[in-house]
């Protein structure tokens, strides 16, 4: 059974980056044909995919938040990151992992992580 | 990219039957069979419901189905329980490569 363990920060102040790291367990990030996504999630609004790594190396991002988003990928500790610049109070949330994107579903989820932006 | 249109609210009595419609455009829903549901109760992650507008994966009630028509897409639990209780949401793979989530939908069982 893929499990999956979101860690980082979490307190940011603002204008600071987000670093977070999705370890994957019981299965290969490198399996092919899986993407893999970060999604976050506002206190008490709805879900937003922020992007995702497909396993060929490509990623691809939301459009409203591409020029400050990052994912990478570290196939040697079976995990991806996210990356989040220019952080503000609007990018405050609950901050998935997630195997899926391009057109498979989102099937596996970490549990989630809280990232509040204050000073 | 737009979010897909959700009611924020449906309400239904245990045992009944309650459809949950999501709207896009040809460029997400009507144009991909890659429509997904997910439920989401306070506090946990989403789970997958639904995906390819109507299949359900490995341990999903058969109360639960999706259909699609034109640019909106469905979900119907019959026989409602008081475990259904919880926030859905849509999701479409869209023209852009790129994933779109509708706004979310309540579920109160009365």
């Amino acid at each position: 059974q893929l499990q999956m363990q979101e860690s980082g920060s979490g307190l940011v102040k603002p204008s600071q980056t987000l670093s977070l790291t999705c370890a994957v367990s019981g299965g290969s990030i490198s399996s092919t044909a899986y993407s893999w996504s970060w999604i976050r999630q506002p206190p008490g609004k709805g879900l937003e995919w922020i992007g995702y790594l497909y396993y060929g190396g490509s990623t691809y991002y939301n459009p409203s938040l591409k020029s400050r988003v990052t994912i990478s990928v570290d196939r040697s500790k079976n995990q991806f990151s996210l990356n989040l610049s220019s952080m503000t109070a609007a990018d405050t949330a609950v901050y998935y992992c997630a195997r899926g994107g391009v057109t498979k579903p989102f099937e596996y989820w970490g549990q989630g992580t809280l990232v509040t932006v204050s000073s | 990219q737009s979010a897909l249109t959700q009611p924020a609210s449906v309400s239904g009595s245990p045992g009944q039957s309650i459809t949950i419609s999501c709207t896009g455009t040809s460029s997400d829903v009507g144009g991909y069979k890659y429509v997904s549901w997910y439920q989401q109760h306070p506090g946990k992650a989403p789970k997958l419901m639904i995906y390819e507008v109507s299949n359900r994966p490995s341990g999903v009630p058969d109360r639960f189905s999706g259909s699609k028509s034109g640019n909106t897409a469905s979900l119907t639990i019959s026989g409602l329980q008081a475990e259904d209780e919880a926030d859905y949401y849509c999701s479409s793979y869209t023209s852009s490569i790129f994933v779109v989530f509708g706004g979310g939908t309540k579920l109160t069982v009365l």
